[in-house]
């Protein structure tokens, strides 16, 4: 089945500094998406992109639709405590609106 | 938004017995979904209603499991004769009509332990 691939598994940082992380895939994807998951909750919507090309930004991230639409990626910017937990990228290319296949995820941990 | 409603918050059972999960979607969203999520790992898609009308089913949804929203507004879903491998995080999300791809909005999950 279709796969996800994210890097890096997990990170530390200093508070401050900024992240990268990205996503690929071996088939192509019409939207990527960006969750966050903190522990025992729920993932939530950080950002939603629907074009090849698309750059957007949600306050200190931002993340952009690679333009072979096989990949994304995701920065923050001046990283902050609350930041910490597991980013999740996920992909739509068929089925329901809500069918999403998702990566393993990056877990970020922050240096205070 | 009060929120995506999930219960109970924790189930252990026994290998064999059978289980109900119950979850409460965002009350003007008529799309609900219900995914599995294991250590280490992302959310998997299981199942998708609109409305009361089950539209979509993973082949991860053994005949095991049966969900149903017969109002369409809750749902449960049932596993019957747990396995130890159904041990997992079961999320339900939910979204608006006419809302982009993707954006769920989630529960706080049920978390499943099979003795």
């Amino acid at each position: 089945g279709q796969q996800l691939n994210q890097s890096p598994q997990s990170m530390f940082i200093q508070e401050g500094e900024d992240v990268s992380m990205n996503c690929t895939s071996s088939s192509i994807f019409n939207t990527w998406l960006w969750y966050k998951q903190d522990p025992g909750e729920g993932p939530v919507l950080l950002i939603a992109l629907y074009k090849a090309g698309e750059l957007t930004s949600n306050g200190r991230l931002t993340a952009q639709f690679g333009i072979t639409r096989k990949d994304s990626f995701l920065n923050i910017s001046a990283s902050i405590p609350s930041d910490v937990g597991i980013y999740f990228c996920a992909g739509h290319n068929g089925g329901s609106q809500g069918n999403l296949i998702f990566g393993k995820g990056t877990k970020l941990s922050v240096k205070p | 938004d009060t929120g995506v409603s999930q219960n109970p918050r924790h189930k252990i059972t026994k290998r064999g017995q059978n289980v109900t999960f119950r979850c409460d979607p965002i009350s003007e969203h008529n799309r609900l979904y219900w995914y599995r999520q294991t250590l280490g790992q992302g959310p998997e898609f299981l199942t998708y209603f609109q409305n009361e009308a089950q539209l979509e089913k993973s082949r991860l949804l053994s005949d095991r499991f049966s969900a149903e929203r017969p109002k369409g507004s809750f749902s449960t879903l049932e596993i019957q004769r747990t396995e130890q491998g159904d041990s997992a995080m079961y999320l339900c999300a939910s979204s608006r009509p006419a809302v982009g791809t993707g954006e769920l909005f989630f529960g706080e999950g049920s978390r499943l332990t099979v003795l």
